[in-house]
């Protein structure tokens, strides 16, 4: 499954909201009912850190100003106001169909 | 604390081997399949290959750039796992991270750098 993001570098503002979008080539809608579409944060010269699980459930110490949305194959980061701390990489994976696939990433800077 | 941390990354030859370990501890290691992720700037993130827990088998499954070539094994008493790289290409360049699951993802180590080179 080919995990396509937009767009891959995003100059965002701070205290402005920003919005990652993440498509998938089939549905990520598991026979078992549940969608596997996780976002990852990746901070310069850090490894990856899951932010959202399921779509829209935020990890334990994820800020709420992060929130996941989508279905079937159009999914959505948003980041309700940028701080200066958000300037990472984000991918979008999907874990419904084998093997796991990443999006490209999109990379997140201030303006 | 759960943490993860890889090691036994370097510099190694076409043709050659190397094997990398991701040591456990915060958590029942054993109750965990393991996935090993590499990333590259040409790649990406991508996904090697994953080891079931026990309670599944302790079987292995690998993408196909690596099948053949690649062996993951577990340590569940020692709480390790294991990537030994065999016949090793240029391609295989890549920072190697170690993540709890078989896709959930939610803890990784620090990565460990393997350089393929002549």
């Amino acid at each position: 499954v080919v995990m396509t993001q937009s767009p891959l570098s995003l100059p965002a503002t701070l205290g402005q909201p920003a919005s990652i979008s993440c498509r998938s080539s089939q549905s990520l809608v598991h026979s078992d009912g549940n969608t596997y579409l996780n976002w990852f944060q990746q901070r310069p010269g850090q490894s990856p850190r899951r932010l959202i699980y399921k779509v829209s459930k935020r990890d334990s110490g994820v800020p709420d100003r992060f929130s996941g949305s989508g279905s079937g194959t159009d999914f959505t980061l948003k980041i309700s106001r940028v701080e200066a701390d958000d300037v990472a990489t984000y991918y979008c994976m999907q874990g419904t169909h084998w093997p796991v696939t990443f999006g490209q990433g999109t990379k997140v800077e201030i303006k | 604390e759960v943490q993860l941390v890889e090691s036994g990354g370097g510099l190694g030859q076409p043709g050659r081997s190397l094997r990398l370990s991701c040591t456990a501890s915060g958590f029942n290691f054993g109750d965990y399949a393991m996935t090993w992720v590499r990333q590259s700037p040409e790649r990406g993130l991508e996904w090697v290959g994953l080891i079931r827990s026990k309670t599944y088998g302790g079987t292995p499954e690998y993408a196909a750039s690596v099948k053949g070539r690649f062996t993951i094994s577990r340590d569940d008493s020692n709480s390790i796992a294991y990537l030994q790289m065999n016949s090793l290409k240029t391609d295989d360049t890549a920072v190697y991270y170690c993540t709890r699951g078989g896709g959930a993802f939610d803890v990784w180590g620090q990565g460990t750098k393997v350089t393929v080179s002549s």
